[in-house]
Parts: C-alpha cells; sequence; structure tokens
C-alpha cells in the first residue's frame, strides 16, 4: 500500500540530546508533511516541505527531503520530555487530497 | 482558538447497537476527513468531504458505516450494528482545502469501545 513508512517504529533518547526520524515514500509528491501525535490525543501538523525543498527549518525541527531517494528526515535538536509521541510522514500523491499513514516512529524523552 | 471539536471523547457500547460520532470543523475549512485509528496503528482513511462535492467514501470498511455533513460544516460518523472490530479511536480532520496540499487539523478523537 502507498503509505510514508516511518523509522525506527521507536527510539529512545535522554533529554538534551537529538532525535533523528526518517521516512520513505513510494509515489511522486506535490509536498511532505510530518505530524506529531501525543497519547490519547490528536495528530498536529509540524511542517510541510515542498518537493522543490530540500531542507526546511522550524524552531528545534529540521526537515530533509531527498525525492531522488524517495526519503525525508526530521531532526528534533535539544529533545524535551514534552516531545515524547509519536511522529508520522503520511505519503500524498501528487494531485492527491488524501493523506496515507503509517505506523509512525514512537519517540520518548527521557528526563 | 477553536480547533475542530469531536464528541463524544469516549464512547462504550454494546455489541449490535448503532453509535453517532460527531466533528465540529475549524469555521471556514471546506475540507473534512474521518480516520480510524487502532492500538498502537497509523491513521485509516474513512471519507472524504470537499465542499457541496460528494463525498469520497472509499475508505469506509462495511456498508454499516456512513457519514453526513450537513450545511458543509459539522459531521456525524453512524456506525450501525457495532462489532467488537469496530473498537478504536475515530479522528476528525479539516483543512482549508484539499489535503495533500493544505495542513490537516486533527480533533483528539472519540474513542469508541464495543463490549
Amino acid at each position: 500500500s502507498q503509505q510514508g513508512e516511518e523509522d525506527p517504529q521507536a527510539l529512545s533518547i535522554q533529554e538534551g540530546e537529538n532525535a533523528t526520524m526518517n521516512c520513505s515514500y513510494k509515489t511522486s509528491i506535490n509536498n511532505l508533511q510530518w505530524y506529531r501525535q501525543n497519547s490519547g490525543r490528536g495528530l498536529v501538523h509540524l511542517i510541510l516541505i515542498r518537493s522543490n525543498e530540500r531542507e526546511k527549518h522550524s524552531g528545534r525541527l529540521r526537515v530533509t527531503l531527498d525525492t531522488s531517494k524517495k526519503s525525508s528526515s526530521l531532526l528534533i535538536t535539544a529533545s524535551r520530555a514534552a516531545d515524547t509521541a509519536s511522529y508520522f510522514c503520511p505519503e500524498s500523491s501528487a494531485g492527491s487530497y488524501q493523506l496515507t499513514f503509517g505506523k509512525g516512529t514512537k519517540l520518548s524523552v527521557i528526563p | 482558538g477553536a480547533g475542530v471539536s469531536q464528541s463524544p471523547s469516549n464512547k462504550v457500547t454494546e455489541k449490535g447497537k448503532d453509535v453517532e460520532l460527531r466533528c465540529d470543523p475549524i469555521s471556514g475549512h471546506t475540507a473534512l476527513y474521518w480516520y480510524r485509528q487502532s492500538l498502537g496503528q497509523g491513521l485509516e482513511f474513512l471519507i472524504y468531504f470537499q465542499g457541496n462535492s460528494a463525498p469520497d467514501k472509499s475508505g469506509l470498511p462495511s456498508d454499516r458505516f456512513s457519514a453526513e455533513r450537513t450545511g458543509g460544516s459539522v459531521s456525524t460518523l453512524t456506525i450501525q450494528r457495532t462489532q467488537q472490530e469496530d473498537s478504536a479511536v475515530y479522528l476528525c480532520a479539516s483543512s482549508l482545502g484539499a489535503g495533500g496540499v493544505q495542513p490537516q487539523h486533527f480533533g483528539d478523537g472519540t474513542r469508541l469501545s464495543i463490549l
């Protein structure tokens, strides 16, 4: 099925460390979005990177996109306990309105 | 500010009963989505509404599931004759336009438990 696949499935780090999550996708995209989901809550949109962009920053977040490898990475710098959540990179095919979600990366930041 | 609101937040019901879940999208958002999330899984697309166009129902798992959106705003998802496999969190999202290019804004979901 077409969906953004996140890797690793789970990641545990100490507070203050950086966290890197990866995403692979299969289709041709217009853009790629990253979302965060805290336990028991809905998803929160973090950042959108367009297919003609290679890197984008937002606060402590840095996203890269390599369309030749159909991959993206999300880096969270100086992690905090509040960053503990699941992170998703849903796939959206060019011309499609649908977001197709994988299982996400579950990040645990230990105080 | 007003985000996407879903009700109820939790629903426990017996197998075979009908349930109705409600979603209030952000005012002015023309696109509305329903997703289902089972424990530890990603989101499964159910249905999409865009303005006055016919909804995309391609994700509905069976004919026991239906949804409507009245007046281009509030939406209800109805599950008839509930089964235990319907137990999940049902999430609603809205966006300004086509979700592939616009961020989706999610509610906190309705946690549905079928006994």
